[in-house]
């Protein structure tokens, strides 16, 4: 089966630019999450959907991030503006049923660097 | 808040040697998974073991086990006959009634 598909995979913006990060999950996978991992760190929850709607986006700087998930397949992640401590590698993940004990498959990332 | 801390930042194990990651995490829920994640150099996060607290008997797959100390918090990863392809970042996670927890990550360096 294919695995979970991101783009672009690289992205180098300016502060204050906006950008968007693309995601299509497993076939078939419900839940969908978006992990922030700054270097060094482990991956940080940014938001999660249960099909389009949102179960947990507590830790989503809402007054610069935002995500939907249209049609509760693909989703988008935007930063508008950018600042220098949004570098990091953006993730990626579905899960068939619900997150507690749900194995969770990740697509390739998409690292931001922002100048 | 749950959180989960790995005290090593990096390990090295040569070619078939056994290597023991550790992991602690702090929770009040009863109920709740453990998890270890591999994430080798520019490609994606794989789930290489699962624990379930409820199960007192430990985890394996394969050349991989887990050592769980409930009462402990403690939840460590041992890699049997260790291979090249070993060579990762290894994430410990936790997850309860919310969302997934990831500890800062042990590098397991493998050297021939």
């Amino acid at each position: 089966e294919a695995g979970v598909a991101q783009s672009p995979r690289y992205k180098i913006i300016e502060k204050r630019q906006s950008v968007a990060f693309w995601c299509n999950p497993i076939s078939g996978h419900a839940t969908l999450y978006w992990y922030q991992q700054i270097l060094g760190q482990g991956p940080k929850l940014l938001i999660q959907f249960q099909n389009n709607g949102v179960v947990d986006d507590s830790q989503l700087p809402k007054d610069r991030f935002s995500a939907e998930r249209l049609k509760g397949v693909d989703s988008t992640l935007k930063i508008q503006p950018a600042k220098l401590e949004d570098s990091a590698v953006y993730l990626c993940a579905s899960s068939f049923g619900a997150p507690e004990g749900s194995e969770q498959y990740f697509g390739p990332g998409t690292r931001l660097t922002v100048t | 808040a749950q959180t989960v801390t790995q005290s090593q930042p990096e390990m090295s194990v040569q070619e078939a040697e056994t290597v023991t990651l550790s992991c602690t995490y702090d929770t009040s829920e009863s109920d709740y998974y453990l998890f270890w994640y591999k994430q080798p150099p520019s490609r994606q996060m794989i789930l290489v073991i699962r624990q379930e607290a409820y199960k007192q008997q430990n985890a394996t797959e394969n050349r991989f086990s887990v050592n769980f100390q409930k009462a402990a918090k403690s939840f460590s990863l041992k890699i049997s006959d260790s291979q090249l392809g070993d060579a990762a970042m290894y994430f410990c996670a936790y997850s309860g009634y919310s969302t997934l927890t990831f500890g800062k990550g042990t590098m397991l360096l493998v050297s021939p």
